[in-house]
């Protein structure tokens, strides 16, 4: 079974460019989330999207923005990039089988932003 | 609100010996799930083990084992025979509802260094 991919894999924006993100999700998952990991910050929750709903959403601007496609695949977009906004982005994919939750992590995309 | 905390900032073990990484977590939930993941220096997050709330028994894979301790809010992971590739950061994370949407918070990590 495939895992989790993310492209691209590397990023160079500059200050108020747009980017967007692309999550696959393993084969048979439907819930995606993303999240920013940043020296500073750790890793930090940006939202959850399940069935093509966003379910829950964590404490960003709306600069950041997802959505999630029919077949699972999702994109997270940040508009006005800012410098601050370099970090690594990483989509994980998640099911729960008989009690027990798996969350998986794609390889995450490093975007700088200069 | 949520947090989780891990007071190790780094830790040092010889090779072959047994290592435990703390965690302790607060929530007023009381369903959630607590992870552990591993990330190398290549900076994939990969997952080791799995503890649900309501789990009497204390989750085991292969050479990880996670120390449940529901009163004392704590779930230590445990690393048996360490290996020189173990070299990592680890993060502790939990998750919070299981039907409502997921949410996962991840503490600060450990950085684990294995000595030959």
């Amino acid at each position: 079974k495939a895992g989790v991919t993310q492209t691209p894999r590397y990023l160079i924006k500059t200050r108020g460019q747009q980017v967007t993100l692309s999550c696959s999700p393993i084969s048979g998952h439907r819930s995606v989330s993303w999240y920013q990991q940043t020296p500073g910050q750790g890793l930090q929750f940006l939202f959850e999207y399940f069935s093509e709903t966003q379910r829950n959403k964590g404490n960003f601007p709306g600069r950041f923005s997802g959505r999630q496609f029919s077949n699972s695949r999702s994109e997270m977009n940040v508009s006005t990039l800012e410098l601050g906004d370099s970090a690594l982005y990483l989509c994980a994919s998640s099911s729960i089988r008989a009690g027990q939750e798996t969350q998986y992590f794609g390889p995450g995309t490093r975007l700088l932003v200069l | 609100a949520q947090k989780i905390t891990q007071t190790q900032p780094g830790m040092f073990v010889q090779e072959k010996e047994a290592v435990t990484l703390d965690c302790t977590y607060d929530t007023s939930d009381q369903s959630y799930g607590l992870f552990w993941y591993k990330q190398p220096s290549s900076g994939e997050m990969i997952f080791l083990i799995y503890q649900g709330s309501y789990d009497e028994q204390n989750a085991t894979e292969g050479r990880y084992s996670l120390n449940f301790q529901k009163a004392r809010k704590s779930a230590n992971l445990v690393i048996s025979a360490s290996q020189l590739g173990d070299s990592a950061m680890y993060f502790c994370a939990m998750r919070e509802g299981r039907t409502g949407g997921f949410k996962t918070i991840f503490g600060a990590g450990t950085r684990l260094f294995v000595k030959a």
